[in-house]
């Protein structure tokens, strides 16, 4: 079975400063993992996956993440926050080999203050 | 181009009612996947289509839950004997492939917000 945690249901930010938000998975297959955006009223938009290639994933608005196998964790990060990036954001894994369906983690909430 | 569309993007109702959702996909998207998030949760995964069959239903609660998607594009996503425990949001999602199951990009409607009073 596979499962996402995600550390800090809120975190609250300042404009210009470093965003982190912390995802660790649990998967007994190799990981396909996932970073998505929720804005409110919209539905869940993509900011990037990791699909075994690169360690490192860019996304879009300036977030990336690091796939970490050591430490079953893939946090999301983007160095100077701004008010536009305040949002649900949603972890998920699933599994090419697995044929698993996503298994998404409760999420964080983002607020960025002026 | 158009995105995943839903309708009703409202819908409330009383305690044992009948209810159906519907999901347009983005053209040419051979997969479709429905979702519920309940509050201060994550989407909770329901079922899988791939073109007209369900490939994965692993997710439906109970047989109170019905999907269809007869003719590979809009899927329907049908609750009989509603009760207040579903209150959720319904969540579809598309693919162009679903390829692997589940790791092809899915792109979310902005759901249907079930309200059983």
């Amino acid at each position: 079975a596979q499962s996402v945690t995600q550390l800090g249901s809120h975190v609250s930010v300042s404009e210009g400063a470093l965003v982190l938000l912390r995802c660790n998975y649990s998967s007994s297959v190799p990981p396909y993992l996932f970073w998505y955006v929720q804005y409110p009223n919209q539905g869940l938009q993509l900011l990037l996956k990791y699909t075994s290639a690169a360690t490192l994933v860019k996304g879009i608005n300036g977030f990336e993440a690091e796939f970490k196998k050591s430490e079953t964790s893939f946090h999301l990060t983007k160095p100077s926050a701004h008010m536009s990036d305040a949002a649900e954001y949603f972890c998920a894994v699933s599994s090419f080999s697995g044929n698993t369906p996503l298994v998404f983690g409760k999420g964080t909430r983002l607020s960025v203050i002026a | 181009g158009a995105g995943v569309s839903q309708t009703p993007s409202n819908k409330v109702t009383e305690k044992g009612k009948y209810v159906e959702l519907r999901c347009d996909p983005i053209s040419g998207h051979t997969a479709l996947y429905w979702y519920r998030q309940s509050l201060g949760q994550g989407p909770e995964f329901l079922i899988y289509f791939q073109g007209t069959g369900a490939a994965d239903d692993s997710g439906l609660p109970n047989d109170r839950f019905f999907a269809v998607r007869p003719e590979g594009s809009v899927s329907t996503l049908k609750i009989q004997r509603t009760e207040r425990g579903d209150s959720a949001v319904y969540l579809c999602a598309s693919s162009l492939r679903g390829a692997g199951g589940y790791t092809d990009t899915q792109y979310f409607g902005p759901g249907t917000r079930l309200t059983v009073l």
